[in-house]
């Protein structure tokens, strides 16, 4: 069985462009969740999707932002890049919504992104 | 939001036991305990979770306090595969459900 497949790996931008990162969930996954990873803040929720549709979002600005297709793949998108937002983007898929504790994620192993 | 509180740093000779500790006193009735590990170069790989009974995995035990407020991952016999930051996480108290990821413990085995 496939695990949660991110691409690309890794990224270098310039400040100021944009970003799209993707992410393929194991199969049946319906729920797919994005989180930062930096240094200096450790991991943090960016948001997360079930079934097309948006159902949380953390502390980040408008410039994330992130949507679902039909088949689960999801993608983040980060628009006028900043030098802090360089850090390792994951993405966690999972069977049931995040509301349901039951049940764990399973992680990919991110898109490494510099922001030069 | 629910908060967990983990020794920043702990070592370990391989093939011993090691006892991971968290404190998580703010825990809600329903919040489920869960943990994740994380290895170099690769995302958080979930270990085991629990409600309020001990639980057991290939992979690992949790054993959670009869209050609830701390808990302890247990790794029966450590491996140098197992050098990694442990997560310990409960979830969002607000409705959200996401998880607030602390800074973990980060564990290093001894050969």
């Amino acid at each position: 069985k496939a695990g949660v497949t991110q691409t690309p790996r890794y990224l270098i931008k310039t400040r100021g462009q944009q970003v799209t990162l993707s992410c393929s969930p194991i199969s049946g996954h319906r729920s797919v969740s994005w989180y930062q990873q930096t240094p200096g803040q450790g991991l943090q929720f960016l948001f997360e999707y079930f079934s097309e549709t948006q159902r949380n979002k953390g502390n980040f600005p408008g410039r994330f932002s992130g949507r679902q297709f039909s088949n689960s793949r999801s993608e983040m998108n980060v628009s006028t890049l900043e030098l802090g937002d360089s850090a390792l983007y994951l993405c966690a898929s999972s069977q049931r919504p995040t509301g349901d504790r039951n049940y764990g994620y399973t992680f990919g192993s991110g898109t490494r992104l510099t922001v030069v | 939001d629910a908060k967990t509180t983990q020794p920043n740093s702990m070592e370990s000779n391989e093939e011993e036991p090691v006892h991971l500790p968290c404190n998580h006193s703010t825990i809600s009735g329903t919040d489920y305990i869960h943990w994740y590990r994380q290895l170099p170069s690769q995302g958080p790989e979930y270990v085991i979770h629990g409600l309020t009974s001990n639980v057991n995995n290939r992979m690992a035990s949790l054993a959670i306090a009869e209050d609830r407020k701390s808990s302890t991952l247990i790794l029966h016999r450590a491996t140098l595969r197992d050098a990694a930051v442990y997560y310990c996480i409960l979830r969002d108290l607000s409705g959200t459900y996401k998880y607030i990821f602390g800074t973990g413990t980060r564990l290093k085995v001894l050969a």
